[in-house]
């Protein structure tokens, strides 16, 4: 158990719609990271928040956005959802700014796009 | 885009043998970490090894760095059942965001 928990762990819904994914770093750890994992895309950073602010932006779509709230735990949204999106998305998340360090990867959220 | 590539994408052994898995990558890192994932579930750090590092061990796993290579390879000594996964290299370059290779699918047989 990594420490790092996200919820819901499967998610199916429909093109066009809207989720939110959700995570809980590790207890101390500012940053999160979230990652996107597709078969023919492999495992993808998507963007990284550091103590509430981003830090870092990946391959993410314009139609995805992210914050991370007080508290430190963060959320993925997905709108205009399309086939495409269906993947595994992790977040992870580790104690530095810089980042030299270990990431603590959470379970992952499926996603289904019907 | 991918930085780190996985040589070979599958490797199928029997228990007891070693098993051993290469990463490539293109450009320069601050570090080199070894991941796995059992299939469909997270992933679970292994070993991380600085760019000056060459060597580093970790129970029965081994990670070598080249960084003139641009190469790194993971051992696993007497492999288990338990060993069946799927391994990605990850690579750091500064920021503290992660590289990912396609990954190495392990296949460790009674």
């Amino acid at each position: 158990d990594s420490g790092v928990t996200q919820t819901p762990k499967h998610l199916i819904t429909a093109t066009g719609q809207r989720v939110t994914l959700r995570c809980s770093p590790r207890s101390g750890d500012l940053s999160v990271y979230w990652y996107q994992q597709s078969l023919d895309q492999g495992l993808q950073f998507l963007i990284q928040y550091y103590n509430g602010e981003e830090r870092a932006k990946g391959n993410i779509l314009e139609r995805f956005s992210a914050q991370q709230f007080p508290d430190l735990h963060s959320e993925l949204n997905l709108s205009s959802l399309e086939l495409g999106d269906s993947a595994l998305y992790f977040c992870a998340s580790s104690g530095k700014r810089g980042g030299s360090d270990t990431q603590y990867f959470g379970p992952g959220t499926r996603l289904t796009v019907l | 885009s991918q930085q780190g590539e996985e040589d070979p994408q599958a490797l199928s052994i029997q228990e007891g043998e070693n098993a051993t898995m290469n990463c490539s990558y293109k450009t320069s890192i601050n570090n080199l970490q070894w991941y796995r994932q059992n299939s469909g579930r997270g992933l679970v750090h292994l070993i991380l090894i600085r760019s000056n590092e060459r060597e580093k061990h970790s129970g029965r796993l081994r990670v070598t760095l080249d960084t003139s290579k641009k190469s790194s390879s993971l051992l696993i000594t007497a492999s288990r059942a338990a060993d069946t996964a799927s391994y990605f290299c990850a690579t750091n370059s500064g920021y503290s965001t992660l590289t990912f290779g396609k990954g190495t699918m392990l296949l460790v047989s009674p």
